[in-house]
Protein backbone atom coordinates (compact mmCIF):
# COMPACT_ATOMS: atom_id res chain seq x y z
CA UNK A 1 0.00 0.00 0.00
CA UNK A 2 1.38 3.59 -0.66
CA UNK A 3 1.49 5.36 2.36
CA UNK A 4 3.40 8.51 4.23
CA UNK A 5 4.23 8.80 7.60
CA UNK A 6 5.34 11.56 9.70
CA UNK A 7 6.49 10.05 12.96
CA UNK A 8 6.37 13.35 14.94
CA UNK A 9 2.58 15.27 15.31
CA UNK A 10 4.56 18.07 17.29
CA UNK A 11 7.99 19.00 18.09
CA UNK A 12 9.01 22.66 19.54
CA UNK A 13 12.50 23.60 19.31
CA UNK A 14 14.39 27.12 20.35
CA UNK A 15 14.64 29.78 18.09
CA UNK A 16 18.00 29.42 16.82
CA UNK A 17 18.11 25.40 17.22
CA UNK A 18 18.43 22.81 14.08
CA UNK A 19 15.33 20.91 13.22
CA UNK A 20 14.78 17.85 11.63
CA UNK A 21 10.86 16.32 10.47
CA UNK A 22 11.41 12.88 9.90
CA UNK A 23 8.82 11.42 7.23
CA UNK A 24 8.94 7.62 5.62
CA UNK A 25 7.11 6.85 2.60
CA UNK A 26 5.98 3.15 0.96
CA UNK A 27 5.41 3.76 -2.59
CA UNK A 28 6.04 0.63 -5.22
CA UNK A 29 7.16 2.57 -8.02
CA UNK A 30 9.67 4.84 -8.01
CA UNK A 31 8.98 8.10 -6.37
CA UNK A 32 8.44 11.86 -6.34
CA UNK A 33 9.09 13.27 -3.01
CA UNK A 34 7.89 16.61 -1.30
CA UNK A 35 7.73 18.38 1.43
CA UNK A 36 5.51 21.51 2.39
CA UNK A 37 4.67 24.02 4.42
CA UNK A 38 0.99 25.28 5.61
CA UNK A 39 0.43 28.09 7.82
CA UNK A 40 -2.68 28.47 9.78
CA UNK A 41 -5.93 29.07 7.88
CA UNK A 42 -3.56 29.16 4.30
CA UNK A 43 -2.58 27.19 1.34
CA UNK A 44 0.17 24.80 0.79
CA UNK A 45 3.60 26.42 0.19
CA UNK A 46 5.87 23.92 -1.69
CA UNK A 47 9.42 23.85 0.03
CA UNK A 48 11.45 21.39 -2.04
CA UNK A 49 11.11 18.32 -4.47
CA UNK A 50 12.91 15.50 -5.09
CA UNK A 51 12.70 13.50 -8.43
CA UNK A 52 16.25 11.87 -9.68
CA UNK A 53 19.97 12.90 -8.81
CA UNK A 54 21.24 14.48 -6.21
CA UNK A 55 20.02 12.74 -3.02
CA UNK A 56 20.11 16.17 -0.75
CA UNK A 57 17.62 18.27 -2.37
CA UNK A 58 17.94 22.30 -1.11
CA UNK A 59 14.77 24.44 -1.26
CA UNK A 60 13.57 27.45 0.10
CA UNK A 61 13.55 29.08 3.67
CA UNK A 62 16.92 27.54 4.24
CA UNK A 63 15.81 24.38 4.42
CA UNK A 64 16.96 20.72 2.72
CA UNK A 65 15.58 17.00 2.75
CA UNK A 66 17.68 14.14 2.20
CA UNK A 67 16.63 11.02 0.25
CA UNK A 68 17.52 7.78 1.42
CA UNK A 69 16.48 5.44 -0.48
CA UNK A 70 17.46 2.29 1.57
CA UNK A 71 15.45 3.82 4.42
CA UNK A 72 12.33 4.93 2.59
CA UNK A 73 13.20 8.18 4.11
CA UNK A 74 12.90 11.93 3.25
CA UNK A 75 13.81 14.01 6.15
CA UNK A 76 13.74 17.33 6.16
CA UNK A 77 16.17 19.48 8.10
CA UNK A 78 16.83 23.20 9.02
CA UNK A 79 20.51 24.28 10.58
CA UNK A 80 18.75 27.38 12.84
CA UNK A 81 14.97 27.57 13.36
CA UNK A 82 13.13 31.29 13.06
CA UNK A 83 10.33 31.71 15.08
CA UNK A 84 9.09 32.71 11.59
CA UNK A 85 8.90 28.98 11.19
CA UNK A 86 6.48 27.97 13.34
CA UNK A 87 4.10 25.88 10.94
CA UNK A 88 2.46 22.47 9.58
CA UNK A 89 5.08 20.79 7.60
CA UNK A 90 3.72 17.89 5.41
CA UNK A 91 5.38 15.55 3.41
CA UNK A 92 3.82 13.74 0.33
CA UNK A 93 4.93 10.79 -2.12
CA UNK A 94 3.58 10.87 -5.61
CA UNK A 95 4.64 9.21 -8.82
CA UNK A 96 3.65 9.57 -13.18
CA UNK A 97 0.56 11.67 -12.49
CA UNK A 98 -0.18 14.57 -10.05
CA UNK A 99 -2.17 12.82 -7.54
CA UNK A 100 0.16 13.00 -3.90
CA UNK A 101 -0.25 11.41 -1.06
CA UNK A 102 -0.02 12.88 2.00
CA UNK A 103 1.43 12.27 5.77
CA UNK A 104 -0.64 13.82 8.67
CA UNK A 105 1.79 16.62 9.08
CA UNK A 106 4.16 17.86 11.88
CA UNK A 107 3.48 20.74 13.66
CA UNK A 108 6.48 22.88 14.44
CA UNK A 109 6.24 25.09 17.26
CA UNK A 110 9.11 27.77 18.14
CA UNK A 111 10.39 29.02 21.42
CA UNK A 112 11.91 32.24 22.05
CA UNK B 1 1.48 33.98 -15.03
CA UNK B 2 -1.72 33.56 -12.75
CA UNK B 3 -1.68 30.08 -10.07
CA UNK B 4 -4.24 27.67 -9.65
CA UNK B 5 -7.04 29.57 -8.49
CA UNK B 6 -9.95 28.69 -6.29
CA UNK B 7 -13.08 30.36 -5.23
CA UNK B 8 -14.57 30.98 -2.81
CA UNK B 9 -12.05 31.20 -0.50
CA UNK B 10 -14.58 30.68 2.47
CA UNK B 11 -18.37 29.34 2.05
CA UNK B 12 -20.61 29.38 4.77
CA UNK B 13 -23.41 26.51 3.97
CA UNK B 14 -26.61 25.48 5.97
CA UNK B 15 -26.83 21.60 6.69
CA UNK B 16 -28.76 20.09 3.35
CA UNK B 17 -27.69 22.82 1.45
CA UNK B 18 -25.35 22.30 -1.64
CA UNK B 19 -21.72 24.03 -1.90
CA UNK B 20 -20.03 24.01 -5.14
CA UNK B 21 -16.21 25.15 -4.94
CA UNK B 22 -14.46 25.97 -8.22
CA UNK B 23 -10.72 25.42 -9.41
CA UNK B 24 -9.00 27.13 -12.30
CA UNK B 25 -6.39 25.40 -13.16
CA UNK B 26 -3.00 27.38 -14.15
CA UNK B 27 -2.73 28.00 -17.64
CA UNK B 28 -1.35 25.04 -19.90
CA UNK B 29 -2.82 22.65 -17.53
CA UNK B 30 -5.18 20.12 -18.15
CA UNK B 31 -5.48 17.60 -15.13
CA UNK B 32 -6.84 18.76 -11.74
CA UNK B 33 -7.01 17.10 -8.78
CA UNK B 34 -9.05 17.53 -5.80
CA UNK B 35 -8.09 16.98 -1.91
CA UNK B 36 -9.73 17.88 1.60
CA UNK B 37 -8.16 18.40 4.49
CA UNK B 38 -10.09 17.94 7.86
CA UNK B 39 -9.44 20.00 11.02
CA UNK B 40 -6.29 18.83 12.30
CA UNK B 41 -5.65 16.11 9.87
CA UNK B 42 -3.16 15.83 6.57
CA UNK B 43 -4.68 16.21 3.33
CA UNK B 44 -6.65 13.10 1.35
CA UNK B 45 -7.01 12.65 -2.35
CA UNK B 46 -10.79 12.45 -3.78
CA UNK B 47 -10.32 12.95 -6.99
CA UNK B 48 -8.24 13.31 -10.28
CA UNK B 49 -9.74 14.53 -13.66
CA UNK B 50 -8.83 15.40 -17.01
CA UNK B 51 -10.99 17.64 -19.53
CA UNK B 52 -14.38 16.54 -19.84
CA UNK B 53 -12.64 12.78 -17.93
CA UNK B 54 -12.76 11.64 -14.68
CA UNK B 55 -9.66 9.59 -14.35
CA UNK B 56 -9.50 8.51 -10.61
CA UNK B 57 -12.64 8.75 -8.05
CA UNK B 58 -11.24 6.71 -5.55
CA UNK B 59 -11.35 8.83 -2.65
CA UNK B 60 -14.47 10.55 -3.67
CA UNK B 61 -17.10 10.23 -0.76
CA UNK B 62 -19.97 7.35 -2.38
CA UNK B 63 -22.92 9.76 -2.20
CA UNK B 64 -23.51 13.01 -2.47
CA UNK B 65 -20.19 14.56 -3.67
CA UNK B 66 -19.34 14.89 -7.56
CA UNK B 67 -16.63 16.14 -9.37
CA UNK B 68 -16.14 17.76 -13.09
CA UNK B 69 -13.95 19.43 -15.15
CA UNK B 70 -15.81 20.35 -18.38
CA UNK B 71 -14.20 21.37 -21.80
CA UNK B 72 -14.51 25.28 -21.15
CA UNK B 73 -14.59 26.83 -17.25
CA UNK B 74 -13.60 25.35 -13.91
CA UNK B 75 -13.85 22.42 -12.14
CA UNK B 76 -16.38 22.01 -10.05
CA UNK B 77 -16.48 20.23 -6.93
CA UNK B 78 -20.17 19.80 -5.77
CA UNK B 79 -21.49 18.52 -2.54
CA UNK B 80 -25.03 18.03 -2.33
CA UNK B 81 -26.96 17.97 1.28
CA UNK B 82 -24.13 19.17 3.17
CA UNK B 83 -24.04 17.69 7.16
CA UNK B 84 -21.36 19.04 9.80
CA UNK B 85 -19.17 16.30 8.62
CA UNK B 86 -18.04 18.26 5.27
CA UNK B 87 -16.65 21.26 7.09
CA UNK B 88 -12.66 21.28 5.79
CA UNK B 89 -10.50 22.77 3.49
CA UNK B 90 -10.73 21.82 -0.05
CA UNK B 91 -7.55 22.26 -1.94
CA UNK B 92 -7.33 21.97 -5.99
CA UNK B 93 -4.38 21.17 -7.70
CA UNK B 94 -3.34 21.35 -11.10
CA UNK B 95 -0.69 19.53 -13.72
CA UNK B 96 0.60 19.90 -17.04
CA UNK B 97 0.08 16.48 -18.05
CA UNK B 98 1.18 12.94 -17.06
CA UNK B 99 3.99 10.69 -17.86
CA UNK B 100 7.71 11.05 -17.21
CA UNK B 101 9.20 14.16 -16.01
CA UNK B 102 8.49 16.05 -13.26
CA UNK B 103 7.58 19.28 -15.35
CA UNK B 104 5.18 17.50 -16.83
CA UNK B 105 3.56 15.75 -13.64
CA UNK B 106 4.45 18.06 -10.63
CA UNK B 107 1.25 19.65 -9.10
CA UNK B 108 0.78 22.86 -7.96
CA UNK B 109 -1.73 23.84 -5.13
CA UNK B 110 -4.58 26.73 -4.96
CA UNK B 111 -5.46 28.10 -1.64
CA UNK B 112 -8.17 26.38 -0.53
CA UNK B 113 -11.72 26.71 -0.44
CA UNK B 114 -12.86 26.56 3.18
CA UNK B 115 -16.24 25.24 4.09
CA UNK B 116 -18.37 25.36 6.95
CA UNK B 117 -21.37 23.98 7.41
CA UNK B 118 -23.90 25.35 10.15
Amino acid sequence: AQSVTQPDIHITVSEGASLELRCNYSYGATPYLFWYVQSPGQGLQLLLKYFSGDTLVQGIKGFEAEFKRSQSSFNLRKPSVHWSDAAEYFCAVGGNTGKLIFGQGTTLQVKP
Amino acid sequence: NAGVMQNPRHLVRRRGQEARLRCSPMKGHSHVYWYRQLPEEGLKFMVYLQKENIIDESGMPKERFSAEFPKEGPSILRIQQVVRGDSAAYFCASSRSTGTGLSNTEAFFGQGTRLTVV
